[in-house]
């Protein structure tokens, strides 16, 4: 089975704190992704990558970063988190299947 | 930017009846696939139909898909409580590998 594991389940932040989320998956997959899930929005891509150091812009990358040094690790990084960046934050992990495998969530709340 | 559209937005039967909530969405895809995500956890994936594709079974689980309407459907059969959690349709277009999600709907099993 695919593991893809969110380093917290839960997080409380500052705001203009710097927020590092990190996911990491166990299935040699090439595309890694970002989301926030928020009440009424569903689910909205932040960043992608599809290869180590590679990584594409999503539908809403405003006041995030990313990392990928490694190909099980993809890191979400807030340089600077706001009230407004309070949300479920998802990781997901895909092969060549299309089929996208989820981490548990974190839920981040900025203070 | 979102794709799908679920509806209902909730829907709630009582046990052993069937559930259908249905999908739309706006441009040609590649695949459709269906989610569950239980409350505050990640998603599941549960089915995927190829846009060449009308009709999918899995287990308890139907879906169809109607290309020309730009609609799919996905029918849970004798449902129980544990089928209780938010359905999620997921779409992907050709040589593209994001995948973009509709809102969800939510279904509540009464025991």
């Amino acid at each position: 089975d695919v593991k893809v594991t969110q380093s917290s389940r839960y997080l409380v932040k500052r705001t203009g704190e710097k927020v590092f989320l990190e996911c990491v998956q166990d299935m040699d997959h090439e595309n890694m992704f970002w989301y926030r899930q928020d009440p009424g929005l569903g689910l909205r891509l932040i960043y992608f990558s599809y290869d180590v150091k590679m990584k594409e812009k999503g539908d809403i990358p405003e006041g995030y970063s990313v990392s990928r040094e490694k190909k099980e690790r993809f890191s979400l990084i807030l340089e600077s988190a706001s009230t407004n960046q309070t949300s479920m934050y998802l990781c997901a992990s895909m092969g060549g299947s299309y089929i996208q495998y989820f981490g548990a969530g974190t839920r981040l709340s900025v203070l | 930017s979102q794709q799908g559209e679920e509806d209902p937005q909730a829907l709630s039967i009582q046990e052993g009846e069937n559930a259908t909530m249905n999908c739309s969405y706006k441009t040609s895809i590649n695949n459709l696939q269906w989610y569950r995500q239980n409350s505050g956890r990640g998603l599941v994936h549960l089915i995927l139909i190829r846009s060449n594709e009308r009709e999918k079974h899995s287990g308890r689980l139907r879906v169809t898909l109607d290309t020309s309407k730009k609609s799919s459907s996905l029918l849970i059969t004798a449902s129980r409580a544990a089928d209780t959690a938010s359905y999620f349709c997921a779409t992907d277009s050709f040589g593209n590998e994001k995948l973009t999600f509709g809102t969800g709907t939510r279904l509540t099993i009464i025991p």
